[in-house]
């Protein structure tokens, strides 16, 4: 069965420090993953993706993450923390199915940045 | 360039009612997917919609069902409402052909069932 795991229920960091919320996943075939941005009472903003290529990706708002074959990871990670960065996080990965292809989400990372 | 557009905001039902969420997708989109995402909970996969049928379907009962229109937009119907129902659903969109497979998400319909 395809699944992603968010270790971590909450991620605290102080403002200017690096940050890193984890991710691990377990899916048939090549994965195709998925960094989302939840903010209170709002939908789900894109950050970024792992199809193939570079394993570190780039995103929106200063994110990356490290797609990472033999750990089963994809973390997500930014050189400095902002206050604004505070919010939940959702990795996901992408259930092949032929051309669909639902996305099976982790249960979610709240960060906090405190100033 | 509007994004994906869901209605109502908010919504409060009686158990056994009837309900009926709206969505439009983002412009240049022709498949829409829903999940529900209850509290504390990451979003869980209902069912996706491409050429006004269903494709894929997640694990939810028949009292979830769906519709796409010609012009892409789609509804989610859930009947008989039960208290578990009580959710956020989210309505995320894609465009099927091409090398983009990130799903773009509406800010979601917040339903109370009591």
């Amino acid at each position: 069965a395809q699944s992603v795991a968010q270790p971590e229920d909450q991620v605290n960091v102080a403002e200017g420090n690096p940050l890193t919320v984890k991710c691990t996943y377990s899916v048939s075939g090549n994965p195709y993953l998925f960094w989302y941005v939840q903010y209170p009472n709002r939908g789900l903003q894109f950050l970024l993706k792992y199809i193939t290529g570079d394993n570190l990706v780039k995103g929106s708002y200063g994110f990356e993450a490290e797609f990472n074959k033999s750990q089963t990871s994809f973390h997500l990670k930014k050189p400095s923390a902002l206050v604004s960065d505070s919010a939940l996080y959702f990795c996901a990965v992408r259930a092949y199915s032929g051309n669909t292809g639902k996305l099976i989400f982790g249960q979610g990372t709240t960060l906090q940045v405190k100033p | 360039d509007a994004g994906v557009t869901q209605s109502p905001t908010h919504l409060i039902k009686t158990r056994g009612q009837q309900v009926t969420l709206r969505c439009s997708p983002k412009s240049g989109h022709d498949t829409v997917s829903w999940y529900q995402q209850a509290l504390g909970q990451g979003p869980q996969f209902i069912f996706q919609y491409y050429e006004e049928e269903e494709r894929q379907r997640g694990n939810f009962p028949d009292r979830f069902s769906g519709h796409q229109f010609p012009n892409y937009s789609s509804e989610l119907n859930v009947n008989a409402l039960l208290l578990g129902d009580s959710a956020l659903y989210l309505c995320a969109s894609r465009r099927l052909e091409g090398m983009s497979y990130e799903q773009y998400f509406g800010p979601g319909t917040r339903l109370t069932v009591t």
